[in-house]
């Protein structure tokens, strides 16, 4: 059974600082990897998806890695801004991209 | 493109009683999974419709149930809600069943038990 891990719970930083956040899952047969953001009480919005072939993925200023032996992505996010105050979930689908196991995320602030 | 939608937005009931909450799925897609998400925690696969047909299920009991129509929208329906089930309902459609296949998330509905 698949067990995604994302430490810390919550981050706090400066404006302007980079960051790392870290997502860890058990087994490494996966299909893809998806970072999303949840701001307080809203849906889900997908950021990137890293497919099990592919290394990282870009999208402005975030960029996310995938080790599938080491089971462990990464979100990097560079330049903070007080707008990128959310949470921040990773997904890894099973056998199906919809029966997707999560994460319970790492809820971040940055402080201007 | 329309994405997806779900309704309603906030919801109150009592235990005992039943609810039904909607998605209407982005165009195009044509399978629907619903997950929970209780305060503080991920998302909790609830089920998944495919093609109008229930494919797989999470751990949730039978008073979880739900539907898919032709146009491949969807409901979830809860039958004698408990306190327990206050959360955030997140429906999430995709173009197919494959492992490989990016999911979209709708807004959400915010479901209390009292």
């Amino acid at each position: 059974k698949q067990e995604v891990t994302q430490i810390p719970a919550a981050l706090s930083v400066p404006e302007g600082e980079n960051l790392v956040l870290n997502c860890s899952f058990t087994d490494s047969a996966i299909y893809n990897l998806q970072w999303f953001r949840q701001d307080p009480g809203k849906g889900l919005t997908s950021l990137l998806l890293i497919q099990s072939s592919q290394r990282e993925q870009t999208s402005g200023r975030l960029n996310a890695s995938l080790d599938k032996s080491s089971g462990r992505s990464t979100l990097y996010i560079a330049a903070s801004q007080p707008g990128d105050s959310a949470t921040y979930l990773c997904a890894v689908p099973n056998t199906n991209a919809g029966k997707s196991t999560f994460g319970d995320g790492t809820t971040l602030t940055v402080k201007p | 493109e329309t994405g997806v939608t779900q309704s309603p937005t906030h919801l109150i009931k009592t235990r005992g009683q039943q609810v039904t909450l909607r998605c209407s799925s982005q165009s195009g897609h044509n399978t629907v999974s619903w997950y929970q998400q209780a305060l503080g925690q991920g998302p909790q696969f609830i089920f998944q419709y495919y093609r109008e047909e229930e494919n797989g299920r999470g751990n949730f009991p039978p008073r979880f149930s739900g539907l898919q129509f032709p146009n491949y929208s969807s409901e979830l329906n809860v039958n004698a809600l408990e306190l327990d089930d206050s959360a955030l309902y997140l429906c999430a459609s995709s173009s197919g069943t494959s492992g490989y296949n990016e999911q979209f998330f709708g807004p959400g509905t915010r479901l209390t038990v009292l």
